[in-house]
Protein backbone atom coordinates (compact mmCIF):
# COMPACT_ATOMS: atom_id res chain seq x y z
CA UNK A 1 0.00 0.00 0.00
CA UNK A 2 1.27 3.64 0.01
CA UNK A 3 2.77 5.16 2.22
CA UNK A 4 4.09 8.49 3.22
CA UNK A 5 6.04 8.99 6.24
CA UNK A 6 6.97 12.22 7.97
CA UNK A 7 8.89 12.83 11.20
CA UNK A 8 6.71 12.89 14.68
CA UNK A 9 8.79 14.35 16.77
CA UNK A 10 8.55 18.00 17.23
CA UNK A 11 11.58 19.97 15.39
CA UNK A 12 13.00 22.37 18.39
CA UNK A 13 15.15 25.11 16.50
CA UNK A 14 16.47 27.78 17.28
CA UNK A 15 15.82 31.59 15.60
CA UNK A 16 17.95 31.58 12.62
CA UNK A 17 19.06 28.09 12.31
CA UNK A 18 17.81 26.05 9.02
CA UNK A 19 14.89 23.10 9.82
CA UNK A 20 14.96 20.95 7.68
CA UNK A 21 11.67 18.16 7.54
CA UNK A 22 12.42 14.75 5.61
CA UNK A 23 8.92 13.31 3.55
CA UNK A 24 9.51 9.79 2.92
CA UNK A 25 7.00 7.72 0.59
CA UNK A 26 6.75 3.96 -0.81
CA UNK A 27 4.28 2.64 -3.22
CA UNK A 28 4.19 6.19 -5.47
CA UNK A 29 5.55 7.06 -8.43
CA UNK A 30 4.58 10.74 -8.03
CA UNK A 31 4.26 13.24 -10.37
CA UNK A 32 4.52 15.86 -8.22
CA UNK A 33 5.25 16.43 -4.21
CA UNK A 34 3.49 19.12 -2.52
CA UNK A 35 4.58 21.03 1.49
CA UNK A 36 1.73 22.64 3.21
CA UNK A 37 1.92 24.57 6.69
CA UNK A 38 -0.62 24.22 9.43
CA UNK A 39 -1.39 26.15 12.02
CA UNK A 40 -3.55 25.01 15.20
CA UNK A 41 -7.19 24.72 14.06
CA UNK A 42 -7.04 25.99 11.18
CA UNK A 43 -6.42 24.27 7.60
CA UNK A 44 -3.43 23.63 5.88
CA UNK A 45 -1.66 26.21 3.27
CA UNK A 46 0.10 25.27 0.34
CA UNK A 47 3.62 26.39 0.10
CA UNK A 48 5.46 24.15 -2.63
CA UNK A 49 5.47 22.21 -5.40
CA UNK A 50 7.88 20.25 -6.77
CA UNK A 51 7.88 17.86 -9.94
CA UNK A 52 9.76 14.99 -10.47
CA UNK A 53 11.62 16.14 -12.90
CA UNK A 54 13.20 19.00 -10.94
CA UNK A 55 15.52 18.72 -8.14
CA UNK A 56 15.43 21.83 -6.52
CA UNK A 57 12.67 24.47 -5.70
CA UNK A 58 13.07 27.68 -3.69
CA UNK A 59 10.46 30.11 -2.26
CA UNK A 60 11.76 32.74 0.09
CA UNK A 61 13.49 30.97 2.82
CA UNK A 62 12.09 28.21 1.90
CA UNK A 63 13.51 25.12 -0.43
CA UNK A 64 12.91 21.67 -1.44
CA UNK A 65 14.51 18.93 -2.62
CA UNK A 66 12.61 16.03 -4.37
CA UNK A 67 14.67 12.95 -4.95
CA UNK A 68 13.16 9.84 -7.11
CA UNK A 69 15.80 7.46 -6.67
CA UNK A 70 15.08 7.87 -2.39
CA UNK A 71 11.79 8.35 -2.74
CA UNK A 72 12.10 11.29 -0.46
CA UNK A 73 11.72 15.13 -0.36
CA UNK A 74 13.59 17.27 2.19
CA UNK A 75 12.06 21.13 3.39
CA UNK A 76 14.11 23.46 4.48
CA UNK A 77 13.37 26.87 6.41
CA UNK A 78 16.70 28.99 6.30
CA UNK A 79 17.08 31.59 9.00
CA UNK A 80 14.33 30.42 10.82
CA UNK A 81 11.76 33.01 12.81
CA UNK A 82 9.26 32.05 15.30
CA UNK A 83 6.66 32.75 13.58
CA UNK A 84 7.64 29.86 11.55
CA UNK A 85 6.24 27.41 13.95
CA UNK A 86 3.67 25.09 13.12
CA UNK A 87 3.19 21.78 11.61
CA UNK A 88 4.44 21.09 8.12
CA UNK A 89 2.66 18.30 5.75
CA UNK A 90 4.43 16.97 2.50
CA UNK A 91 1.35 15.45 0.45
CA UNK A 92 1.24 13.05 -2.73
CA UNK A 93 -1.34 12.10 -5.29
CA UNK A 94 -3.30 13.67 -8.56
CA UNK A 95 -6.49 14.57 -9.59
CA UNK A 96 -7.87 15.63 -6.79
CA UNK A 97 -6.98 13.10 -4.70
CA UNK A 98 -4.12 13.64 -2.20
CA UNK A 99 -2.79 11.38 0.25
CA UNK A 100 -0.88 13.60 3.51
CA UNK A 101 1.82 12.80 5.65
CA UNK A 102 1.20 13.03 9.55
CA UNK A 103 3.08 16.09 9.46
CA UNK A 104 5.94 17.43 11.54
CA UNK A 105 5.64 20.27 14.31
CA UNK A 106 8.48 22.76 13.96
CA UNK A 107 9.02 25.17 17.25
CA UNK A 108 11.29 27.80 16.53
CA UNK A 109 12.58 29.72 19.93
CA UNK A 110 14.00 33.24 20.28
CA UNK B 1 -11.72 36.77 -3.24
CA UNK B 2 -13.26 35.24 0.08
CA UNK B 3 -11.64 32.10 0.56
CA UNK B 4 -13.37 28.31 1.43
CA UNK B 5 -15.99 28.58 3.75
CA UNK B 6 -17.03 25.73 5.89
CA UNK B 7 -20.04 25.74 8.55
CA UNK B 8 -20.73 25.12 11.18
CA UNK B 9 -17.27 25.44 12.75
CA UNK B 10 -18.15 23.56 15.92
CA UNK B 11 -20.57 20.78 16.41
CA UNK B 12 -21.51 18.54 19.31
CA UNK B 13 -23.88 15.23 18.42
CA UNK B 14 -23.85 12.17 20.45
CA UNK B 15 -23.79 8.75 19.31
CA UNK B 16 -26.11 7.15 16.90
CA UNK B 17 -27.09 10.88 15.21
CA UNK B 18 -26.27 11.99 12.12
CA UNK B 19 -24.60 15.31 10.86
CA UNK B 20 -24.19 17.48 7.77
CA UNK B 21 -21.61 19.83 7.26
CA UNK B 22 -21.43 22.64 4.69
CA UNK B 23 -18.51 23.86 2.18
CA UNK B 24 -18.36 27.04 0.27
CA UNK B 25 -15.90 26.67 -2.05
CA UNK B 26 -14.14 29.99 -3.63
CA UNK B 27 -15.80 31.56 -6.55
CA UNK B 28 -14.70 29.79 -9.98
CA UNK B 29 -13.53 26.38 -8.12
CA UNK B 30 -15.62 23.10 -9.35
CA UNK B 31 -13.22 20.53 -7.31
CA UNK B 32 -14.43 20.07 -3.71
CA UNK B 33 -12.37 17.88 -1.24
CA UNK B 34 -13.20 16.50 1.98
CA UNK B 35 -10.92 15.25 4.29
CA UNK B 36 -10.99 14.02 8.01
CA UNK B 37 -8.53 14.99 10.28
CA UNK B 38 -7.16 12.74 13.96
CA UNK B 39 -4.50 13.37 16.19
CA UNK B 40 -4.25 9.54 15.41
CA UNK B 41 -4.65 9.10 11.53
CA UNK B 42 -3.51 12.19 10.41
CA UNK B 43 -5.21 13.86 7.18
CA UNK B 44 -7.34 11.58 5.64
CA UNK B 45 -9.12 12.31 2.21
CA UNK B 46 -12.87 11.25 1.94
CA UNK B 47 -13.99 12.18 -0.93
CA UNK B 48 -13.48 14.70 -4.34
CA UNK B 49 -16.38 16.46 -5.96
CA UNK B 50 -16.43 17.58 -9.36
CA UNK B 51 -19.21 19.17 -11.41
CA UNK B 52 -21.56 17.37 -9.11
CA UNK B 53 -20.17 14.08 -9.39
CA UNK B 54 -18.32 12.18 -6.88
CA UNK B 55 -14.89 11.50 -9.27
CA UNK B 56 -12.82 10.33 -6.51
CA UNK B 57 -13.46 8.20 -2.69
CA UNK B 58 -11.01 7.49 0.06
CA UNK B 59 -11.56 4.31 2.51
CA UNK B 60 -14.00 5.57 4.60
CA UNK B 61 -17.07 3.48 5.21
CA UNK B 62 -20.89 4.65 3.12
CA UNK B 63 -22.03 6.35 6.46
CA UNK B 64 -19.59 9.29 5.06
CA UNK B 65 -21.30 10.23 1.73
CA UNK B 66 -21.42 13.77 0.31
CA UNK B 67 -22.98 16.03 -2.66
CA UNK B 68 -22.47 18.68 -5.02
CA UNK B 69 -24.50 20.95 -6.05
CA UNK B 70 -24.62 23.13 -8.90
CA UNK B 71 -22.88 26.41 -7.70
CA UNK B 72 -20.67 23.91 -6.67
CA UNK B 73 -21.14 24.10 -2.71
CA UNK B 74 -21.06 20.73 -0.94
CA UNK B 75 -22.16 19.04 1.87
CA UNK B 76 -20.83 16.12 3.37
CA UNK B 77 -22.96 13.76 5.79
CA UNK B 78 -22.38 11.22 8.60
CA UNK B 79 -24.96 9.12 9.44
CA UNK B 80 -24.91 7.02 12.59
CA UNK B 81 -22.49 8.92 14.75
CA UNK B 82 -19.85 6.55 16.18
CA UNK B 83 -17.18 8.06 19.03
CA UNK B 84 -14.22 7.55 16.71
CA UNK B 85 -15.75 10.37 14.27
CA UNK B 86 -14.69 13.18 16.17
CA UNK B 87 -12.50 14.86 14.51
CA UNK B 88 -12.06 17.91 12.31
CA UNK B 89 -13.54 17.90 8.77
CA UNK B 90 -12.20 20.12 6.69
CA UNK B 91 -12.67 21.09 3.12
CA UNK B 92 -10.69 22.13 0.41
CA UNK B 93 -11.56 23.53 -2.90
CA UNK B 94 -9.64 24.08 -6.43
CA UNK B 95 -9.77 25.39 -10.18
CA UNK B 96 -10.81 22.77 -12.81
CA UNK B 97 -7.74 20.00 -13.42
CA UNK B 98 -9.43 18.32 -16.14
CA UNK B 99 -7.92 20.18 -18.98
CA UNK B 100 -4.63 19.20 -17.70
CA UNK B 101 -5.43 15.73 -17.02
CA UNK B 102 -4.48 13.64 -13.58
CA UNK B 103 -1.04 15.04 -13.06
CA UNK B 104 -1.90 18.50 -13.48
CA UNK B 105 -1.38 20.79 -10.03
CA UNK B 106 -4.59 22.63 -9.27
CA UNK B 107 -3.45 23.98 -5.64
CA UNK B 108 -6.16 22.73 -3.11
CA UNK B 109 -7.08 25.69 -0.55
CA UNK B 110 -8.33 24.53 2.74
CA UNK B 111 -11.17 26.01 4.24
CA UNK B 112 -10.91 26.51 8.48
CA UNK B 113 -12.53 23.21 9.09
CA UNK B 114 -15.22 21.92 10.91
CA UNK B 115 -14.76 20.83 14.58
CA UNK B 116 -17.15 18.16 15.16
CA UNK B 117 -17.12 16.39 18.94
CA UNK B 118 -19.18 12.83 19.17
CA UNK B 119 -20.42 12.28 22.72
Amino acid sequence: SQKIEQNSEALNIQEGKTATLTCNYTNYSPAYLQWYRQDPGRGPVFLLLIRENEKEKRKERLKVTFDTTLKQSLFHITASQPADSATYLCALGEWGKFQFGAGTQVVVTP
Amino acid sequence: KAGVTQTPRYLIKTRGQQVTLSCSPISGHRSVSWYQQTPGQGLQFLFEYFSETQRNKGNFPGRFSGRQFSNSRSEMNVSTLELGDSALYLCASSLDGLAGGPFFFNEQFFGPGTRLTVL
